[in-house]
């Protein structure tokens, strides 16, 4: 299957300041991505869908000014936590959507995530 | 998209056969079927799919009644690397429908193989 790549793996931050993490499809081309966020012991909960070229669309109580992203290119999205608190603390996870596989559905592939933790 | 319901945890034995099953009572006609898994600390990896047909691939089996309101995903021989979350999504796919569509995740069921 693609591959999705996401860096860093894992981050410490200080309370205030920002922190970026990059997620790449390494051989695909992908208009849309997502960013998910997963507690300890819950599951992923959607944060926003991101769209090559376009403003991100993000799901209902996710603050858009906290979470930038940007997705300036067909293989490249970003995520940026600005102001960081320790409740931000979390496992990011992105996806990457393939729009065009041989059968011709468009399929989903997820990268390793990025543990982020805010001291 | 519809939802789906999943018993939250099972176990079977190292070798043996593993039938996780879902329920999607309120699946549309255009959903699919989709099973992901979580391993501990890592991103979803992805298993399956189907729409009416049972599939099968390399890592399980899809098994969905006639009816489409379940389904069941079959690890033949479950081996201890297959110990994870399983998540059972449906959701449209293809065309304009299906790139308007996302993945939701519920809490899935977590498989515990024992040695």
């Amino acid at each position: 299957g693609a591959v999705v790549s996401q860096h860093p793996s894992w981050v410490i931050c200080k309370s205030g300041t920002s922190v970026k993490i990059e997620c790449r499809s390494l051989d695909f081309q992908a208009t849309t991505m997502f960013w998910y966020r997963q507690f300890p012991k819950q599951s992923l909960m959607l944060m926003a869908t991101s769209n090559e070229g376009s403003k991100a669309t993000y799901e209902q109580g996710v603050e858009k000014d906290k979470f930038l992203i940007n997705h300036a290119s067909l293989t490249l999205s970003t995520l940026t936590v600005t102001s960081a608190h320790p409740e931000d603390s979390s496992f990011y996870i992105c996806s990457a959507r393939d729009e065009s596989p041989l059968e011709g559905f468009d399929e989903q592939y997820f990268g390793p995530g990025t543990r982020l933790t805010v001291t | 998209d519809a939802k789906t319901t999943q018993p939250p945890s099972m176990d079977c034995a190292e070798g043996r056969a593993a039938n996780l099953p879902c329920n999607h009572s309120t699946i549309s006609g255009n959903e699919y079927v989709y099973w992901y898994r979580q391993i501990h600390s890592q991103g979803p990896q992805y298993i399956i799919h189907g729409l009416k047909n049972n599939e099968t691939n390399e890592m399980a089996s899809l098994i969905i009644t006639e009816d489409r309101k379940s389904s069941t995903l079959i690890l033949p021989h479950a081996t201890l690397r297959d110990t994870a979350v399983y998540y059972c999504i449906v959701r449209v796919a293809g065309g304009l429908a299906g790139a308007n569509s996302k993945l939701t995740f519920g809490k899935g069921i977590t498989l515990s193989v024992r040695p």
